[in-house]
């Protein structure tokens, strides 16, 4: 069965700067999909970028990046210019091609310092 | 376009007691998934379903718990005599298609507590 696992529960930056969430998977497969999900207090999940496992180049969505490397089995989340807004709680997720379910890692606690 | 409604926002069940979540996907959506969420966890998985259809119930507790998701309505998760152990966030989300690309959309999820 898939895995997710995200190394670290919590994480904090200043505002302005840059920060880097880590997530690892688990898979046999070749073919999947990877998310970052972000629930801020009000706990509504946001998708913040998607990546397929297929597209060797790295997912860009304004000022959140992803670092995917498929064969360490890695999905890194980057956020530059980190805004009081990006505080939340981040969740990575994998879903496979064969499968209806995502599998979420337990999460990472970001706080933003102004 | 309303996004996925999900009710009640809160909802306070005594052991034993029945609980009634329900979830209104986005329209032209007829799919749906349910979610559970336990303090500090992330979600786990409990079932997927089209309208009239369970697809898949791999995540469903083996008692207790039901899903249905009506040709007309919205879909519902029951929770029979509920226990401490169910108090948790329950979301739905839901896609247009089962191609594993779509993006699943969430509710705002309901916040179950079991005194």
């Amino acid at each position: 069965a898939q895995t997710v696992t995200q190394s670290q529960p919590e994480m904090s930056v200043q505002e302005a700067e840059t920060v880097t969430l880590s997530c690892t998977y688990d898979t046999s497969e070749s073919d999947y999909y990877l998310f970052w999900y972000k629930q801020p207090p009000s706990r509504q999940m946001i998708l913040v970028i998607r990546q397929e496992a297929y597209k060797q180049q790295n997912a860009t969505e304004n000022r959140f990046s992803v670092n995917f490397q498929k064969a360490a089995k890695s999905f890194s989340l980057k956020i530059s210019d980190s805004q009081l807004g990006d505080a939340a709680m981040y969740f990575c997720a994998y879903r496979s091609t064969h499968n209806n379910d995502m599998r979420f890692g337990a999460g990472t606690r970001l706080t933003v310092k102004p | 376009n309303a996004g996925v409604m999900q009710n009640p926002r809160h909802l306070v069940r005594r052991r034993g007691q029945e609980a009634r979540l329900r979830c209104s996907p986005m329209k032209g959506h007829s799919h749906v998934y349910w979610y559970r969420q336990l303090p500090e966890e992330g979600l786990k998985f409990m079932v997927y379903l089209q309208k009239e259809n369970i697809i898949d119930e791999s995540g469903m507790p083996k008692e207790r718990f039901s899903a249905e998701f009506p040709k007309e309505g919205p879909s519902i998760l029951r929770i029979q005599q509920v226990v401490r152990g169910d108090s948790a966030a329950y979301f739905c989300a839901s896609s247009p298609r089962e191609s594993s690309y779509n993006e699943q959309f969430f509710g705002p999820g309901t916040r179950l507590t079991v005194l």
